[in-house]
């Protein structure tokens, strides 16, 4: 399985500070997304980086990507309440066909006031 | 707002019953797809449409049956469900559904409780 684990489960910051979620996969990728939920609604796409990309920013994100390592980071700089949701990473494989995008379980981000 | 919209948001329903989860994409995309977001599991794909033609069934038990009229609508028929199928069913489209051409853009989802 190429599932995407999450590190950690659940963060908790105060508000300003940045968080640094983590990733890390099991095979070949094509590329790798980080989705945003807020609770109990749909998934915001909010950045890709593809398999022969290192680092990609947008905003006060910061995508990086070790495919040595098999495994991403999103960091969130100055962290606002908005802020908190479930960070998930999902991953599409090198194989040809249908679009399977593989999730992992998400962090559980908490932006305290 | 995603360009994805579900109906109904939420649903509560017998075992015996039958009930359908509508979606609908204003993006103009090709593909779709139904997701199953169950407590403490990873969301898990369940089918997947290019074109309205189904490209992807992914082990889903017979109960669930997806109907695609157009690239534009997706379905979710349900009949004769379990307590264990109860669950955020979410709807996605996408440009196309090749490998690695993009994200994937979500709906709301729709809160499914069997009673």
């Amino acid at each position: 399985s190429q599932q995407g684990e999450e590190d950690p489960q659940a963060l908790s910051i105060q508000e300003g500070e940045n968080a640094t979620m983590n990733c890390s996969y099991k095979t070949s990728i094509n590329n790798l997304q980080w989705y945003r939920q807020n609770s109990g609604r749909g998934l915001v796409h909010l950045i890709l980086i593809r398999s022969n990309e290192r680092e990609k920013h947008s905003g006060r994100l910061r995508v990086t990507l070790d495919t040595s390592k098999k495994s991403s980071s999103l960091l969130i700089t100055a962290s606002r309440a908005a802020d908190t949701a479930s960070y998930f990473c999902a991953t599409t494989g090198l194989a040809q066909g249908a679009q399977k995008l593989v999730f992992g379980q998400g962090t559980r981000l908490t932006i305290n006031p | 707002e995603t360009g994805v919209t579900q109906t109904p948001r939420h649903l509560v329903m017998g075992m015996t019953n039958k009930k359908s989860l509508k979606c609908e994409q204003h993006l103009g995309h090709n593909a779709m797809y139904w997701y199953k977001q169950s407590a403490k599991k990873p969301l898990e794909l369940m089918f997947v449409y290019s074109l309205e033609e189904r490209v992807e069934n992914n082990s889903v038990p017979s109960r669930f049956s997806p109907e695609c009229p157009n690239s534009s609508h997706l379905f979710l028929h349900l009949h004769t469900l379990q307590p264990e199928d109860s669950a955020l069913y979410l709807c996605a489209s996408s440009q196309d559904h090749l490998a690695g051409r993009g994200e994937q853009f979500f709906g709301p989802g729709t809160r499914l409780t069997v009673l």
